[in-house]
């Protein structure tokens, strides 16, 4: 049981260049998140999405698109990347409410650190 | 947007120390939870919090959701070196559709 895992661990990119950060959840949770983490700062929620094929804009969407295509996979792409979006990204997932279990619990994946020069 | 205060910013003890940290908010919240995050991780969920006054422990960890709904506090007993990181507090609102606030972070630090 993995958990929630990212891919690419680290990336650099140059302005201008597009690139997709991949998270992965064997849990079956339902929920799933992907947020952007800067020094000194919080956890920023770029995009959500409460179940397949469904994606909602969170805090900070600007600059970034997510799909949702199967229930264990999100996708957050950066089509034209630029310096203000160096930062350390986080996906989580957490279980749906109607359940058993509380969906305020997320948990969340190891981090994608991304460099934009 | 929503805001929590958390407070301190950081915080140097000694080993051995009992540590005491907390956020703030003007919202009212349903649940709250803190989490721990590592160098180089992701954070990890420690304590979740779901009603007014409740008082949850894991271990040396203490956690309250506040009365008014609108505060919560982490105490840390007889602080180890394993403790170093950052805490954060987070909160779902009463009307969110399961989005979480966070606060921006506790940084622990023990002397050597």
């Amino acid at each position: 049981n993995a958990g929630v895992t990212q891919t690419p661990k680290f990336r650099v990119l140059k302005t201008g260049q597009s690139m997709t950060l991949l998270c992965a959840q064997d849990m079956n949770h339902e929920y799933m998140y992907w947020y952007r983490q800067d020094p000194g700062m919080g956890l920023r929620l770029i995009h959500y999405s409460v179940g397949e094929g469904t994606t909602a804009k969170g805090e900070v969407p600007d600059g970034y698109n997510v799909s949702r295509l199967k229930k264990q996979n999100f996708l957050l792409g950066l089509e034209s990347a630029a310096p203000s979006q160096t930062s350390v990204y986080f996906c989580a997932s957490s279980y749906s409410a109607g359940g058993p279990f509380l969906p305020y619990e997320q948990y969340f994946g190891p981090g994608t650190r991304l460099t934009v020069t | 947007g929503q805001q929590l205060n958390q407070s301190p910013q950081s915080m140097f003890i000694q080993e051995g120390e009992d540590v005491s940290m907390n956020c703030t908010s003007s919202s009212i919240f349903n649940t709250w939870l803190w989490y721990k995050q590592d160098p180089g991780e992701g954070p990890v969920l420690l304590i979740a919090l779901y009603k007014a006054g409740e008082l949850t422990s894991n271990g040396r960890l203490t956690a309250q959701f506040g009365i008014t709904r609108k505060d919560s506090f982490l105490n840390i007993s007889a602080s180890i070196p394993s403790d170093v990181g950052i805490y954060f507090c987070a909160g779902q609102l009463w009307d969110s559709n399961y989005q979480l606030i966070w606060g921006a972070g506790t940084k622990l630090i023990i002397k050597p």
